[in-house]
């Protein structure tokens, strides 16, 4: 069974640029999140996509965002970057829910190293 | 709001001992999960183990266990017989009841030394 992929594996860009995340998720989960590690941060939650819908954010400005295809597979889209958007992006993909009814974890991708010059 | 507290930024272990991270949690909820995760120097984020609070019995996972005190909300990674692959970061994590968003404590660095 293929794991969540993430491409590319590192982005370079400049300020003000716009940058797009690629994440696919394992076969058969509906649900894709993704994350932010920034150095002294740790990590963050950022966005939470389920069934093509935008479930739920954290704490990011709206020039953070993304959409999930119906097959599953997301974008995270950040607008008008700033240096401090240099951070390592995860996507992870779950069930929502299993078929006895228990959270199903959340399994995480290699991510996207981004880094703003 | 719900936080997690790792106190030990950073530990070093020789191979074959035996070693504890902490970790501590606040919550006010009473249904939740609590968990553990490895990020190698390949970067992935892999789940070592998972605990539900509603379980009295600690988890384990072949040489990782861990002690859940869910009065004193305390959730420590007891790995044994450390081997040179165990070297990574380790992230305490908390969710709660049928979330979404894990919550991560900002991580414990350990070394296996040869």
């Amino acid at each position: 069974e293929a794991g969540v992929t993430q491409s590319p594996t590192h982005l370079i860009k400049t300020r003000g640029q716009q940058a797009t995340l690629r994440c696919s998720p394992i076969s058969g989960h509906t649900s894709v999140y993704w994350y932010q590690q920034a150095l002294g941060l740790g990590l963050q939650f950022l966005l939470w996509y389920d069934e093509g819908e935008e479930r739920n954010r954290g704490n990011f400005p709206p020039r953070f965002s993304g959409r999930q295809f119906p097959n599953y597979s997301s974008e995270l889209n950040v607008n008008a970057l700033e240096l401090e958007d240099s951070a390592l992006y995860l996507c992870a993909s779950s069930l929502v829910l299993g078929a006895d009814g228990v959270d199903q974890p959340q399994h995480f991708g290699d991510g996207t190293r981004l880094s703003i010059l | 709001a719900q936080t997690v507290t790792q106190s030990q930024p950073e530990m070093s272990v020789q191979e074959a001992e035996t070693v504890t991270l902490s970790c501590t949690y606040d919550t006010s909820e009473s249904n939740y999960y609590l968990f553990w995760y490895k990020q190698p120097p390949s970067r992935q984020m892999i789940l070592v183990i998972r605990q539900e609070a509603y379980k009295q019995q600690n988890a384990t996972e072949n040489r990782f266990s861990v002690n859940f005190q869910k009065a004193a909300k305390s959730f420590s990674l007891k790995i044994s017989d450390s081997q040179l692959g165990d070297t990574a970061m380790y992230f305490c994590a908390f969710m709660k009841y049928r979330d979404d968003k894990i919550i991560f404590g900002k991580g414990t660095r350990l070394h296996i030394l040869p």
